[in-house]
């Protein structure tokens, strides 16, 4: 999707590793966000960046962190990697439009063995 | 906890009907209403907005929106295989706290 970059878009880990879920934007909104989406559980909020340099819990942080690097770059990390958190993982953008809608990266397929 | 909820899928139609597919929403302060479309394996994409009591249409899709039942519901005339996929309401507070709900799948039967 145009103005979402997401990296990488598949990746295979074991139990216990670590990585780092990458995104960047090129439309300039101030706002971005992390999803995980399950089948049957829709979209869940992991966190979100209101701006650069603040960061909030969603509705399912645990086992994540977060870093807003910059305007452009929202990346989410995982420290020890579970099976639990095999899931397909969304980034957003939002501008400053009250009423605009969410635009979304083409996500990333992450599964934990 | 702010709460979407969606008519439990799938809901098939033949090709040529119309789809309806509907949302309530538990937060009265809500205030921008969307329908993404999803397809299988692919990431949402928006379809429609509304924001103001009533219809709002854009080609074949029709959005209702209703803020006293807190309902929101999407018409997909003449429906079209191509329309097969998932389609989440989204519900925000003037682009806060933005609440998807889980989705129904919709097929489009030739």
């Amino acid at each position: 999707n145009a103005g979402v970059t997401q990296t990488p878009k598949f990746q295979v880990l074991k139990t216990g590793q670590s990585m780092t879920l990458q995104c960047a934007q090129d439309m300039n909104h101030n706002s971005m966000y992390w999803y995980r989406q399950d089948p049957g559980m829709g979209l869940r909020l992991i966190y979100y960046s209101a701006s650069e340099g603040t960061t909030d819990k969603g509705e399912v942080p645990n086992g994540y962190n977060v870093s807003r690097l910059n305007k452009r770059e929202f990346s989410l990390r995982l420290e020890s990697a579970a099976p639990s958190q095999t899931s397909v993982y969304f980034c957003a953008i939002l501008g400053l439009d009250r009423y605009q809608p969410q635009h979304f990266g083409d996500g990333t397929r992450l599964s934990i063995l | 906890q702010k709460e979407v909820e969606q008519n439990s899928g799938p809901l098939s139609v033949p090709e040529g009907a119309i789809a309806s597919l509907n949302c309530t929403y538990s937060d009265r302060g809500s205030q921008s209403f969307f329908w993404y479309r999803q397809y299988s394996g692919k990431s949402p994409e928006l379809i429609m907005s509304i924001y103001s009591n009533g219809d709002k249409e854009d080609g074949r899709f029709t959005a209702q929106l209703n803020k006293a039942s807190q309902y929101v519901s999407l018409l997909i005339r003449d429906s079209q295989p191509s329309d097969s996929a998932t389609y989440l309401c989204a519900v925000t507070f003037y682009g806060q706290n933005f609440v998807f709900g889980p989705g129904t799948r919709l097929s489009v039967l030739p």
